[in-house]
């Protein structure tokens, strides 16, 4: 597609509750990155993947948050056992090349809110 | 380590005159350094880039930015402010070879008309 979808843009669970969230690249970005924006703070990264393999995952806060992109393209964001501090707008990016040197393209989020 | 600080959470300029939004950078080797626009409701929006070259970068929308090292700075700039420049405004910064970019938290840039 033109840009990076994401979807859904909106999603309320409750406490303790599994969520997956979805990310559509720009077609022939092989590099994908999760960040996490909470109100009032800049992007907080999560994790990157360079293909298939997530390549830095340092990101992520605890076990409970996992990221695959099985087959190179859409990546699948996924929150087990969801708590209220998890509540942000999780943010998919893509980019040309490695390591983003030429600036992401940004999706427009999906905004979680657990109650 | 990288770090970036946005020391200003909210700039407020007239339209026609110029305008500076101003980040500090903390990083142990050589920088990458980026602005990114959030539009109300909407993604954010890669503005320009420092990768090596020239200090002053131009980027999209009339924006520039003067990378000084010595100052460890990159602050963004534009000679005549619009109301639609408008925004929250981040800057970023990863190392060169590491994939991680850090934002900083975001400075509200208001045009007053």
């Amino acid at each position: 597609g033109a840009g990076v979808s994401q979807t859904p843009s909106n999603k309320v669970t409750e406490k303790g509750k599994y969520v997956e969230l979805r990310c559509d690249p720009i077609s022939g970005h092989t590099a994908l990155y999760w960040y996490r924006q909470s109100l009032g703070q800049g992007p907080e990264f999560l994790i990157y993947f360079q293909g298939t393999g997530a390549a830095d995952d340092s990101g992520l806060p605890n076990d409970r948050f996992f990221a695959v992109r099985p087959e190179g393209s859409v990546s699948t964001l996924k929150i087990q056992r969801t708590e209220r501090g998890d509540s942000a707008v999780y943010l998919c990016a893509s980019s040309l090349g490695i390591g983003g040197d030429y600036g992401y393209t940004f999706g427009s989020g999906t905004r979680l809110t657990v109650v | 380590a990288q770090s970036v600080a946005q020391p200003e959470d909210q700039v407020n300029v007239a339209e026609g005159n110029p305008l500076t939004v101003k980040c500090t950078y903390s990083v142990s080797g050589n920088p990458y350094l980026f602005w990114y626009v959030q539009y109300p409701n909407r993604g954010l929006q890669f503005l320009l880039k420092y990768i090596t070259g020239d200090n002053l970068v131009k980027g999209s929308y009339g924006f520039e930015a003067e990378f000084n090292k010595s100052q460890t700075s990159f602050h963004l700039k534009k000679p005549s402010a619009l109301v639609s420049d408008s925004a929250l405004y981040f800057c970023a910064v990863k190392i060169r070879g590491y994939q991680k970019v850090t934002f900083g938290t975001g400075t509200k840039l208001q045009v007053i008309p």
